[in-house]
């Protein structure tokens, strides 16, 4: 058990609609991170927050986006779902900004299906 | 950006037997290389991880080796056991406030009894 935890473990929804995916950090850790998942792609960085700031951005669509609150915990908005979002999404937490060598611990993920 | 590719996509071996997975990155200025293990339903968990400064770590089973001038790294697992069956990715980042990992593609390790 990493000490990251994800809410919900599963989420199966129509195309179109808005889901939101939660994450808590491990206790301590003030950076978040967000990572997609599919079989062709692989784990796809998409945004890192620190102590409620965005401090970066990778491949995230303009419909995603997410917040880390003043408690550290982070939630993810997915809007207006295509079939193509559906994946594992993944929350990993670190100690500090620092650098990007930060030790990253991952959540138990969540499992999003768009039918 | 930073471009990790990873080798095999599969390796099966059987129980005893030694495992090796080789990890190729771009950017010269990477100086930390984690590895992460994946088991079905479950999320990443790092099980080692390198910086620049070092050329060789080991921990029990499992060793990382990484060459900086050739820009790559491995994984290698000893005396493998079917509990060590899982996905492996290998990942680079460097030392900077705002950069992130870079995962490879992965590797499934299927250990035989």
């Amino acid at each position: 058990d990493s000490g990251v935890t994800q809410t919900p473990k599963h989420l199966i929804t129509a195309t179109g609609q808005r889901v939101t995916l939660r994450c808590s950090p491990r206790s301590g850790d003030l950076s978040v991170y967000w990572y997609q998942q599919s079989l062709d792609q692989g784990l796809q960085f998409l945004i890192q927050y620190y102590n409620g700031e965005e401090r970066a951005k990778g491949n995230i669509l303009e419909r995603f986006s997410a917040q880390q609150f003043p408690d550290l915990h982070s939630e993810l908005n997915l809007s207006s779902l295509e079939l193509g979002d559906s994946a594992l999404y993944f929350c990993a937490s670190s100690v500090a900004l620092a650098s990007g060598t930060d030790t990253q611990y991952f959540g138990p993920g969540t499992r999003l299906t768009v039918l | 950006g930073e471009n990790v590719e990873q080798h095999p996509s599969t390796l099966s071996v059987q129980e005893g037997d030694s495992a090796v997975i080789k990890c190729t990155y771009s950017d010269s200025a990477s100086n930390y290389f984690p590895w992460y293990k994946q088991e079905l339903g479950k999320g990443p968990q790092l099980i080692i991880d390198i910086r620049s400064n070092v050329g060789e770590k080991k921990d029990q089973r499992i060793a990382v080796t990484l060459n900086k001038t050739a820009k790559h790294f491995s994984l290698h697992i000893t005396e493998t056991q079917p509990e060590d069956s899982a996905v492996y990715f290998c990942a680079a980042s460097r030392n900077s406030g705002y950069s992130t990992l870079t995962f490879g593609k992965g590797t499934m390790l299927l250990v035989s009894p």
